[in-house]
């Protein structure tokens, strides 16, 4: 099977613009999540998508949203960018199955998005 | 308040060597922890889940353990090798969603 891939791989925005970033999951695989990872902050979680259904949210301000499609690709867009939100965002998919609490994750090569 | 802890400096070992990684925990009463190991520029890579009723769960050359009591997992690499060097995460579950430790640098010296 292939793995979880996203797209682009590299941005770069200045302050003020917005962007998209999107994520294919690995076939059969119906949870999406995202993360942002930072040196400082470590990995962060944004939110979790399943079945085209946010079904957690991190703390992040309202400028972060997502959403995820019928075939469970996902986007997530970042309004207003700041220079904080300079990041490796990464998607994992998951082949957990509604109601189910035990998963693993299987990650993107991540989208290094730098504000200037 | 909730926190989950790994040793945040880097972790130096003779190749050969076993490796023991920690992941400390607070606060939390996770149904499962998890292990990743993550390379630079990468996403993190699952290794191993434990449930919160297993003591232990070996894959290969990996093993992890887990007691509740102590609120703390431990992650071995036995016969270490260069290309185990790393960076291991821990992620625990709590409310569906996954807590993640900053992790722990490990390098393997030839």
């Amino acid at each position: 099977k292939a793995g979880v891939t996203q797209t682009p791989r590299y941005l770069i925005k200045t302050r003020g613009q917005q962007v998209t970033l999107s994520c294919s999951p690995i076939s059969g695989h119906r949870s999406v999540s995202w993360y942002q990872q930072t040196p400082g902050q470590g990995l962060q979680f944004l939110f979790e998508y399943f079945s085209e259904t946010q079904r957690n949210k991190g703390n992040f301000p309202g400028r972060f949203s997502g959403r995820q499609f019928s075939n469970s690709r996902s986007e997530m867009n970042v309004s207003t960018l700041e220079l904080g939100d300079s990041a490796l965002y990464l998607c994992a998919s998951s082949p957990l199955e509604r109601g189910a609490k035990v998963y693993e994750q299987y990650f993107g090569p991540g989208t290094r998005l730098t504000v200037t | 308040s909730q926190k989950i802890e790994q040793n945040s400096e880097a972790l130096n070992i003779q190749e050969g060597k076993t490796a023991t990684l920690t992941c400390n925990y607070t606060n939390y009463s996770p149904a499962y922890l998890q292990w990743y190991r993550q390379d630079p520029g990468r996403g993190p890579v699952f290794l191993l889940l434990i449930r919160e009723n297993e003591k232990e769960k070996r894959k290969e050359r990996l093993k992890v353990t887990f007691d509740t009591t102590l609120k703390q997992s431990l992650f071995h690499i036995t016969a270490s090798q260069p290309a185990d060097s790393a960076t291991y995460l821990c992620a625990l579950d709590s409310n569906y969603q996954l807590i993640w430790g900053a992790g722990t640098k490990l390098i393997i010296k030839p």
